[in-house]
């Protein structure tokens, strides 16, 4: 019963590396997200992507790309990684395309740090 | 716009005692669903309810309870008889139902709640 997985689950990079977070989900879900928590800041979207092949920016896109591989794959790339985007990232996974209320089911976090 | 707010950042308890925590949101959608979700120290968040915009009943689940209130525009949080195990970040969160936001979730800034033994 895996849900959601992450990978890394930690990481330490240099400023200007870049490196790729992967995500995983085993519930069939259409809909998948990035967010990124900061101390103090709540949990922010980076990106989104409703359904296989749609892939839609967040509040906080800047500095990040993603690719949504097929529909249980979901990963979210640093180009030039900036002490900024230390963080924890959160993937997620929900049923809803297209429609209100989907709950939300969470990876457990990516630790990056950026030096 | 949707928005959450969470006004009370931190909070400390003494065991058993009630706890509310608070959250007040905006959003110009007709239908609209609120959630909580507890993150434990251990830093994976955990989902506990989910209300929809056209349910303003009160719900009881064990020691937690939730009180929705449309015309405040809150979905507060009551812990009864608070236990140590309950220390945890809390997060309120909107999903609204309108165009580019329909199902994406967004969340308060989060409480934490300390419960002291």
């Amino acid at each position: 019963n895996a849900g959601v997985t992450q990978t890394p689950k930690f990481q330490v990079l240099k400023t200007g590396q870049s490196m790729t977070l992967q995500c995983a989900q085993d519930m069939n879900h259409n809909s998948m997200y990035w967010y990124r928590q900061d101390p103090g800041m709540g949990l922010r979207l980076i990106y989104y992507s409703a359904s296989e092949g749609t892939t839609d920016k967040g509040e906080v896109p800047n500095g990040y790309n993603v690719s949504r591989l097929n529909k249980r794959e979901f990963s979210l790339r640093l180009e030039s990684a900036a002490p900024s985007q230390t963080s924890v990232y959160f993937c997620a996974s929900s049923e809803s395309a297209g429609r209100v209320g989907g709950e939300l089911f969470f990876g457990e976090g990516s630790r990056l740090t950026v030096l | 716009a949707q928005k959450v707010t969470q006004a009370q950042t931190e909070i400390s308890v003494v065991e058993k005692e009630d706890v509310t925590l608070d959250c007040v949101y905006e959003t110009r959608d007709t239908t609209y669903y609120l959630f909580w979700y507890k993150q434990p120290p251990s830093g994976e968040l955990v989902f506990l309810i989910r209300r929809n915009s056209f349910d303003e009943q009160n719900e009881i689940s064990g020691r937690y309870s939730w009180n929705f209130q449309k015309s405040t525009s809150s979905f507060n949080f009551t812990i009864t008889a608070s236990q140590v195990v309950d220390s945890a970040v809390y997060f309120c969160a909107l999903s609204g139902d309108r165009g580019s936001t329909l199902g994406r979730l967004y969340f308060g800034r989060g409480t934490q709640l300390t419960v002291w033994p």
